[in-house]
């Protein structure tokens, strides 16, 4: 079976500019989470998507956005570029019922100049 | 909200010798614990998780935690370590809401084994 696979993996971008991440989930897992990584924050989550629904959304503002597909397929989009979103994104995958049990992809660093 | 707090950002070790990585978390109601383990330039893979039952936990490649509810702790031990384990070690907490779920993590440890 095939892993969480996410791309890019590496981007550089500017200030003020937009980036959009794609992950593709495992074959069968329907719900798709995005955490975002840094030094100083940890992780921390951004939203999780469920049947092409949002369920939950983390404490980030309103230019980060995402979507999923009919396919489960995910993506997230990062608008107007700030320097303090340089981080790993990193997608996860959770079969139905796996409590706490989160499949997660390689991740796509972003560096914002 | 939940919160978990890992005591320690680094911890060197030499090869052979016996690890304890510390996690603490808030909460009081039921929770669902878990350790994630990060190697360099990779994504989070799960380590072991301690849903309900016995509170000692194992995982394949030796590691154990045991969850600890009057201490609010849920501590991950090896008894012998290999250079291989170098890693980071993340303790997670899951958040159910609405039937949405999303784990709160610590700041992560950083578990260095050296020859």
């Amino acid at each position: 079976k095939a892993g969480v696979t996410q791309t890019p993996r590496y981007l550089i971008k500017t200030r003020g500019q937009q980036v959009t991440l794609s992950c593709s989930p495992i074959s069968g897992h329907r719900s798709v989470s995005w955490y975002q990584q840094t030094p100083g924050q940890g992780l921390q989550f951004l939203f999780e998507y469920f049947s092409e629904t949002q369920r939950n959304k983390g404490n980030f503002p309103g230019r980060f956005s995402g979507r999923q597909f009919s396919n489960s397929r995910s993506e997230m989009n990062v608008s107007t570029l700030e320097l303090g979103d340089s981080a790993l994104y990193l997608c996860a995958s959770r079969a139905r019922g796996g409590t706490g049990e989160l499949f997660f992809g390689e991740g796509s660093r972003l560096t914002v100049l | 909200a939940q919160s978990v707090t890992q005591l320690d950002s680094q911890v060197p070790v030499f090869e052979e010798a016996p690890v304890e990585l510390r996690c603490n978390y808030s909460s009081s109601v039921s929770v669902y614990l878990f350790w994630y383990v990060q190697y360099p330039n990779q994504g989070l893979q799960l380590l072991l998780k301690y849903l309900s039952g016995s509170t000692l936990v194992e995982s394949i490649n030796g590691f154990e935690a045991e969850f600890n509810k009057s201490q609010t702790s849920f501590h991950l031990r090896k008894p012998s370590v290999h250079i291989s384990d170098t890693a980071e070690y993340f303790c997670a907490v899951s958040e159910a809401q609405g039937g949405s779920e999303k784990l709160v993590f610590g700041k992560g440890t950083k578990l260095t084994v050296n020859p």
